[in-house]
C-alpha cells in the first residue's frame, strides 16, 4: 500500500520568514494530494491540494509543488503569521480523497 | 463545504465500557469515513460507513470493536466497544464533499479511557 513520509516533524520559524514541508510518497500511481491544517482542539482543514497533471499550485501565501518523478511533493507558506501556527498534515491517494494515506504531521510554530 | 457536528466532543470513559459516538452532517453527502488519531499521531481510517449495510473496515479494525451505523445520508455514528486505556483518540468524522471531492473533517470526539 501507500506510504507517506513528512518531514520536519517539527518547525519553528520567525513571523515573517517562509516554512517548508516536505512529503514523500512511495505509490507512483498515487495522483491527488492535499494538504490539512490542524488546529489545537479542532478537525483538520483542507488548505490546498494539488492533482499529478499540475506541477505547482498557488493560494495566495500557500503554495505546492509537486515533482512525480521523485515522488515527493512540498507545502510552502511565505510571509508566515502567528495564526499558521498549527500541525499540518500532507496526503496521497490514487483518484480520490476517499482512500488518503496521511503523512505524521508537521508542528509548525511562528514565533515573534 | 459540509458542516459537520460530532457529539460528543469529548468524554471520559472507563475500561470495559462503550461509547457512541454520532456524526450529523448539514447536506447529503456520498460517502462518510471515521477516522481515528492517536495522541500526538496522524490520522489512521476505520473504516467507510455504508448507508443502510455493513460499513467497509480497513485492515486492523473489526466490527465487533467499532461497530458502525449509517441509517441515512446525513447521520452515522461509531461505537467504540469494550473500551481500554490504548483506545484513549480523538476520533474524527470526515464526508467526501458531494461536488469538490475534497474530504472534510469534524471537529473530533475527543476519548480519554482510564
Amino acid at each position: 500500500g501507500e506510504n507517506v513520509e513528512q518531514h520536519p516533524s517539527t518547525l519553528s520559524v520567525q513571523e515573517g520568514d517562509s516554512a517548508v514541508i516536505k512529503c514523500t510518497y512511495s505509490d507512483s500511481a498515487s495522483n491527488y494530494f492535499p494538504w490539512y491544517k490542524q488546529e489545537l482542539g479542532k478537525g483538520p482543514q483542507l488548505i490546498i491540494d494539488i492533482r499529478s497533471n499540475v506541477g505547482e499550485k498557488k493560494d495566495q501565501r500557500i503554495a505546492v509543488t509537486l515533482n512525480k518523478t521523485a515522488k515527493h511533493f512540498s507545502l510552502h507558506i511565505t510571509e508566515t503569521q502567528p495564526e499558521d501556527s498549527a500541525v499540518y498534515f500532507c496526503a496521497a491517494s490514487t483518484g480520490t480523497a476517499s482512500k488518503l494515506t496521511f503523512g505524521t504531521g508537521t508542528r509548525l510554530q511562528v514565533t515573534l | 463545504s459540509a458542516v459537520i457536528s460530532q457529539k460528543p466532543s469529548r468524554d471520559i470513559c472507563q475500561r470495559g465500557t462503550s461509547l457512541t459516538i454520532q456524526c450529523q452532517v448539514d447536506s447529503q453527502v456520498t460517502m462518510m469515513f471515521w477516522y481515528r488519531q492517536q495522541p500526538g499521531q496522524s490520522l489512521t481510517l476505520i473504516a467507510t460507513a455504508n448507508q443502510g449495510s455493513e460499513a467497509t473496515y480497513e485492515s486492523g479494525f473489526v466490527i465487533d470493536k467499532f461497530p458502525i451505523s449509517r441509517p441515512n445520508l446525513t447521520f452515522s455514528t461509531l461505537t467504540v466497544s469494550n473500551m481500554s486505556p490504548e483506545d484513549s483518540s480523538i476520533y474524527l468524522c470526515s464526508v467526501l464533499g458531494l461536488y469538490t471531492g475534497e474530504l472534510f473533517f469534524g471537529e473530533g470526539s475527543r476519548l480519554t479511557v482510564l
